[in-house]
């Protein structure tokens, strides 16, 4: 089974602040890679699909790279809408989750 | 505008049973593989099962392998899980989700319902 891990777990940060999360997989993954946004009580919404390819409706301020085993997401300036828990998901084989990355006011 | 709304989730004791129903409505239902998801209390995302456009292929994460069986009705856009065998730690919201390209077997979930409870306890 591929383990997906995500770090870090909690992040603190500021609006305008540029964010950088991590996600590495067991085994490789190719482009197979997934960003969703969940916010409390509601369902995960979908970013980014195929490690870089931005969700229609998304905003432009967040981007995906990474092939193989390691990719990242990036907010290039943090707005307040973005306080969220961001997973990322394999599916490669089955969907592996990440375990999330909340990020939260500093 | 597309739409999943999950139904049929409630309080269990272990060992019961459970039908889960996910109602489509937007989009060619038929021509999509679809998904269970679900997200214990406080804890992260989790998948649980997929189904293939015919309904004839059918994947399952290990923890629910021989206890859940997922179905489809294509006729009637209705996705389900049949949970049997239920146990404390499947407590959790159940969403179904659909896979964003159309048949590929794994896939991203570009459509979410708004979950059901499921509660497995004494």
């Amino acid at each position: 089974d591929i383990r997906m891990t995500q770090s870090p777990s909690t992040l603190s940060a500021s609006v305008g602040d540029r964010v950088t999360i991590t996600c590495r997989a067991s085994q490789t993954v190719s482009r197979w890679l997934a960003w969703y946004q969940q916010k409390p009580g509601k369902a995960p919404k979908l970013l980014i699909y195929k490690a870089s390819t931005l969700e229609s409706g998304v905003p432009s301020r967040f981007s995906g790279s990474g092939s193989g085993t390691e990719f990242t997401l990036t907010i290039s300036s943090l707005q307040p809408d973005d306080f969220a828990t961001y997973y990322c998901q394999q599916y490669n084989s089955y969907g592996t989750f990440g375990q999330g990355t909340k990020v939260e006011v500093k | 505008e597309m739409q999943l709304l999950e139904s049929g989730g409630g309080l269990v004791q272990p060992g019961g049973s459970l039908r889960l129903s996910c109602a489509a409505s937007g989009f060619t239902f038929k021509t999509y593989t679809m998904n269970w998801v679900r997200q214990a209390p406080g804890k992260g995302l989790e998948w649980v099962s997929a189904i293939g456009t015919s309904g004839s292929t059918t994947y399952y994460v290990d923890s629910v392998k021989g206890r859940f069986t997922i179905s489809r009705d294509n006729s009637k856009s209705m996705l389900y899980l049949e949970m049997s065998g239920l146990r404390v730690e499947d407590t959790a919201v159940f969403y179904c989700a659909k896979g964003a390209v159309g048949s590929y077997v794994y896939d991203a979930f570009d459509l979410w319902g708004q979950g059901t409870m499921v509660t497995v306890s004494s």
